[in-house]
């Protein structure tokens, strides 16, 4: 399983646009990569996944260079209730687990 | 259904005495995993089963600890002789086989051994 590399932590403000990207040089042909939000005291939850260019829900926007060794979550205009760990994780439709990391530690300043 | 729910939610016991928590996961899905987390970290996977199949269990899973899932539907952890160590939050997921990397998440079990 490719590892990740992220920021531990990262402030922003309410209504800003936060950009959160992670690394992952040794990221596989057959690789996903996903995002996960974590609020303290609940579990994970699944916000968004994408193999390469850029997907968008509800939530979230991913962007995927090229070559594919980095991404970028992109979480519009966010407030307070953002506040929040994210991870990002890479891994295959044949790879029986995900691996996650520390994640980055999002505060969400008013 | 609403999602994976997990029971109970939070557990206090002494060291020494054994505990078990169960997760119901999403109806339609085939896959369940365990995860332990302790504050600061990320979720440290534990185990997973396919359908009633438990097919892998971490080096973290000791042999203090079992799970199962019998009927392929719900899953129990058991925590024997409890250790201090052991207090965490104990997370269960569910996904369908072909998106293991789209796993559902409930709202975890805190135990705190004393």
């Amino acid at each position: 399983l490719a590892k990740t590399t992220q920021p531990i932590s990262m402030d922003s403000y309410e209504g800003q646009e936060v950009n959160i990207t992670c690394s992952h040089n040794n990221i596989a042909t057959n690789d996903y990569i996903t995002w996960y939000q974590q609020f303290p005291s609940q579990g994970p939850r699944f916000i968004i996944q994408g193999y390469k260019t850029k997907v968008t829900n509800e939530v979230a926007s991913l962007f995927i260079p090229a070559d594919r060794k980095s991404s970028t979550l992109s979480l519009p205009r966010v407030s307070l209730s953002d506040t929040a760990v994210y991870y990002c994780l890479v891994g295959g439709v044949g790879d029986d687990k995900i691996i996650f990391g520390k994640g980055t530690r999002l505060h969400i300043l008013p | 259904d609403t999602g994976v729910s997990q029971n109970p939610r939070h557990k206090i016991t002494k060291r020494g005495q054994n505990v078990t928590f169960r997760c119901d996961p999403i109806s339609e899905h085939n896959r369940l995993y365990w995860y332990r987390q302790t504050l600061g970290q990320g979720p440290e996977f534990l185990t997973y089963f396919q359908n009633e199949a438990q097919l892998e269990k971490s080096r973290l899973l000791s042999d203090r600890f079992s799970a199962e899932r019998p009927k392929g539907s719900f899953s129990t952890l058991e925590i024997q002789r409890t250790e201090q160590g052991d207090s965490a939050m104990y997370l269960c997921a569910s996904s369908l086989a072909n998106r293991p990397g789209a796993q559902y998440f409930g709202p975890g079990t805190r135990l705190l051994v004393l």
